[in-house]
């Protein structure tokens, strides 16, 4: 059973970081591609980022690009998103989620998800 | 803000059939990219409902059903359920941002 468990989520002030993880199991962790999708309280969902199973260079939403890093340890079968710079526009609910194949690309969707982290950006 | 668009609520009483609606543009459903549905019933993560515009992933009931025609695309809801309250999302690629988009989703209403 493909299970995704996502961490580090907590309060925060502006400008200040966090770093997330999300925990996978029940499948071959670096044969997948794998994303974080964010949903602020009360309304939609909001791709994040990206990163193929193997090599390749992740992606990113415009909203996040320079301040947010994902990453991935296929040895420890986790997925990463480090966060700089938070402002009260980054406060969500961060899913994990995985693609259904080891590459990303436009016929790309989001196979299975995990529950979520808070993220709270205030003072 | 959401790239594409659909309507905000839609309702039909037990047994009825209800259709979402999806609205994109050139550079997303209507450059071809695939469409994909997800559920997210209240206070749960989103479930993948339909993929490649009209492909049912295992366990979803075939009342469930997709399609896409130019810039849009639908999702129909059959024999409605009271458990299929919930709140309904489209998914596409978009070239221009190079990026994953999502709609602004739908709350579906079992009266």
């Amino acid at each position: 059973e493909v299970q995704l468990v996502e961490s580090g989520g907590g309060l925060v002030q502006p400008g200040g970081s966090l770093r997330l993880s999300c925990a996978a199991s029940g499948f071959t962790f670096s044969t997948y591609a794998m994303s974080w999708v964010r949903q602020a309280p009360g309304k939609g969902l909001e791709w994040v980022s990206s990163f193929s199973g193997s090599g390749g260079s992740p992606s990113y939403a415009d909203s996040v690009k320079g301040r947010f890093t994902i990453s991935r340890d296929n040895s420890k079968n986790t997925l990463y998103l480090q966060m700089n710079s938070l402002t009260a526009e980054d406060t969500a609910v961060y899913f994990c989620a995985r693609a259904p194949g080891q590459h990303l690309g436009d016929l790309s969707f989001f196979h299975y998800w995990g529950q979520g982290t808070l993220v709270t950006v205030s003072s | 803000q959401s790239v594409l668009t659909q309507p905000p609520s839609v309702s039909g009483a037990p047994g009825q059939r209800v259709t979402i609606s999806c609205t994109g543009s050139s550079s997303n459903i209507g450059a071809g990219h695939d469409v994909h549905w997800y559920q997210q019933l209240p206070g749960t993560a989103p479930k993948l409902l339909i993929y490649g515009d009209s492909n049912r992933p295992s366990g979803v009931p075939d009342r469930f059903s997709g399609s896409k025609s130019g810039t849009s695309a639908s999702l129909a809801i059959t024999g409605l359920q009271a458990e299929d309250e919930a709140e309904y999302y489209c998914q596409s690629y978009d070239s221009s941002l190079s990026g994953y988009v999502f709609g602004t989703g739908t709350k579906v209403t079992v009266l």
